[in-house]
Formats: structure tokens, C-alpha cells, sequence
């Protein structure tokens, strides 16, 4: 079955400098990675998603990267802001398979120092 | 105004209770899953269903139960068989994409 990990467990940036979070995978059927973010005490909110059939993606502050050749994917958020602190969780799952089950990383928690 | 909701948001259980934990959403997605979270961990999957009626166990669906007689519907049943039931209880729900929506989480205490 697929597996996912996720690095780094934590993740310390400066305001204002980018933060990577980066993901592997297991299965090269999966074809479908979202990212989600979790505040405290909340459920966690995708933010940005991405299919197979593209490399990278964008929108606004965050990116996504694709490399299916080396099966890994990575989240980018530049310019970091305060309210950007919280736990980050990838995930990957073969879009479309109803026998299949999305598979989350454990998650990264950022912090954005001040 | 579409989403996730869950019920209630703190519970408190005694020792020997069973409870029951709420998740409905009104996005008619078909699908509907329920994890676990324990303090600085990822989400596992306890229990998941894919259609009315049906439904299969996740990686820890020892001492939950859950039914889907309705798709708005899939209510969590943390039994007394649960040891270690105290954790952050998260419902989500998908469509024919695999997009999971997460709802707002239950916190879970056993006294």
C-alpha cells in the first residue's frame, strides 16, 4: 500500500523569509497530492492541491511541486506571515479509486518567529 | 451555507460509557470518514464509508462502531472497549474526487 512521509516534523522560519515542507511517496499510481493546514483545536483546511498531469501549481503565497519520477512533492510558502503557523499535512491517493484510501503524512508544525 | 458539522465539540466521558460523536454535512458527498488525532500526530483512520448503507474499517476501528443509514450522516460510537479512547475525533467527507473536507473535530476527554 501507499505510504507517505513528510519532513521536517518541525519547522522554525523568520517572518517575512519561505518555508518547504517536503513529501514522498510510495505507490507511482497515485496521481493526486493535497496539502492541508490545521490551525490549533480546528480541522485541518486544504489549501492547495495537485494532479498528476502538472508539475507545479500556484496560488498567491503557496506553490506546490510535483517530480513523479522521483515521487516526491513539496509545499512552498514565501513572504511568511504570522497567521501561517500551524501544522501542514500532505497527503497523496489514486484520484478516482474507490478501493483506495487517501494516506496523510504525520504533518509539519511551522513556526513562524517573529 | 455547505459544510461539515460535528457534535459536540468538547465531551466528557466516564470510565465504562459508551458515547456517541455526530458528523453530518449537507455537500451531498457520498463519501465519509472518520479519523483520530492524539497530541502532535497525524490522522488516523478509524472507520470510512463510501455509500449509504455500507461502510468499512479503517487502521484502528477496534472498540468504535459507526452506521450510515442517511449520506448527510455518519455517527461515531467511541465504545467502552476503546482503552485509550481521550483524543481529537475529525469527520470528513468527499465527493467522486478524493478532496476530503474535514469538519471542525471533536475533543474527547475520558474522566
Amino acid at each position: 500500500g501507499e505510504n507517505v512521509e513528510q519532513h521536517p516534523s518541525t519547522l522554525s522560519v523568520q517572518e517575512g523569509d519561505s518555508a518547504v515542507i517536503k513529501c514522498t511517496y510510495s505507490d507511482s499510481a497515485s496521481n493526486y497530492f493535497p496539502w492541508y493546514k490545521q490551525e490549533l483545536g480546528k480541522g485541518p483546511q486544504l489549501i492547495i492541491d495537485i494532479r498528476s498531469n502538472v508539475g507545479e501549481k500556484k496560488d498567491q503565497r503557496i506553490a506546490v511541486t510535483l517530480n513523479k519520477t522521483a515521487k516526491h512533492f513539496s509545499l512552498h510558502i514565501t513572504e511568511t506571515q504570522p497567521e501561517d503557523s500551524a501544522v501542514y499535512f500532505c497527503a497523496a491517493s489514486i484520484e478516482g479509486n474507490r478501493d483506495d484510501k487517501i494516506i496523510f503524512g504525520k504533518g509539519t508544525r511551522l513556526h513562524i518567529l517573529p | 451555507d455547505g459544510g461539515i458539522t460535528q457534535s459536540p465539540k468538547y465531551l466528557f466521558r466516564k470510565e465504562g460509557q459508551n458515547v456517541t460523536l455526530s458528523c453530518e454535512q449537507n455537500l451531498n458527498h457520498d463519501a465519509m470518514y472518520w479519523y483520530r488525532q492524539d497530541p502532535g500526530q497525524g490522522l488516523r483512520l478509524i472507520y470510512y464509508s463510501q455509500i449509504v448503507n455500507d461502510f468499512q474499517k479503517g487502521d484502528i476501528a477496534e472498540g468504535y462502531s459507526v452506521s450510515r443509514e442517511k449520506k448527510e450522516s455518519f455517527p461515531l460510537t467511541v465504545t467502552s472497549a476503546q482503552k485509550n479512547p481521550t483524543a481529537f475525533y475529525l469527520c470528513a467527507s468527499s465527493s467522486s474526487t478524493d478532496t476530503q473536507y474535514f469538519g471542525p473535530g471533536t475533543r474527547l476527554t475520558v474522566l
